[in-house]
């Protein structure tokens, strides 16, 4: 199986900040690689799919790069309605594999 | 309206079979394939299942290969998942998810249902 690793596993930030999370996979998964953004009590939210396209109605301060194994999901400029947890996922090959989370919280 | 909606979720004891269903609309149901997802109280998401648009291709996580199944009907544009010989360790809010794009491989999920909560104890 794929593991999928993310870090930090939290992050303290502040309004109008740049943030950067990334996500390590064990073995090659080319560019598939999605994002999503969870908060408390909802669903995930597709972010970002196949590393770096942006899912339609996603700000364009969400941005994705990385192929193989190193990827990353940068926010240019923190809005209040970002902080959230951030999951990677890899769909490469079965069993679809998630990153443990990344915890965005306000500084 | 593009929407999934579970059901079937509650409180069963260990060993116990629960059936969850995930109802589509607004979109060609046959045409995606479909996943459950689910998230253990506190955790992270896990990856459950997945099925092809057609039905006859499934996946499963080793934690539940052998006592989950995952079924569609396509006719009743309905997403199940069965569940035998539940324990402790499955409990966990449960979503299904859509295929973001139509009869692809390796796709993200770009819709996700509001999730039931399963919660087995004694």
């Amino acid at each position: 199986d794929i593991q999928m690793t993310q870090s930090p596993s939290s992050v303290s930030a502040s309004v109008g900040d740049r943030v950067t999370i990334t996500c390590r996979a064990s073995q090659g998964i080319s560019s598939w690689l999605a994002w999503y953004q969870q908060k408390p009590g909802k669903a995930p939210k597709l972010l970002i799919y196949a590393a770096f396209s942006l899912q339609s109605g996603v700000p364009s301060r969400f941005s994705g790069s990385g192929s193989g194994t190193d990827f990353t999901l940068t926010i240019s400029s923190l809005q209040p309605e970002d902080f959230a947890t951030y999951y990677c996922q890899q769909t490469d090959s079965f069993p679809y594999t998630f990153g443990q989370g990344t915890k965005l919280e306000i500084k | 309206e593009v929407q999934l909606v579970e059901s079937g979720g509650g409180l069963v004891q260990p060993g116990g079979s629960l059936r969850l269903s995930c109802t589509a609309s607004g979109f060609t149901f046959s045409s995606y394939a479909m996943s459950w997802v689910r998230q253990a109280p506190g955790k992270g998401l896990e990856w459950v299942s997945s099925i092809s648009g057609s039905g006859g291709t499934t996946y499963d996580a080793d934690s539940v290969k052998g006592r989950f199944t995952i079924s569609r009907d396509n006719s009743k544009n309905t997403l199940y998942l069965q569940m035998n010989s539940l324990r402790a360790v499955d409990t966990a809010v449960y979503y299904c998810a859509k295929d973001r794009v139509a009869m692809a491989a390796n796709d993200a999920f770009d819709l996700w249902g509001q999730g039931t909560m399963v919660t087995v104890s004694s």
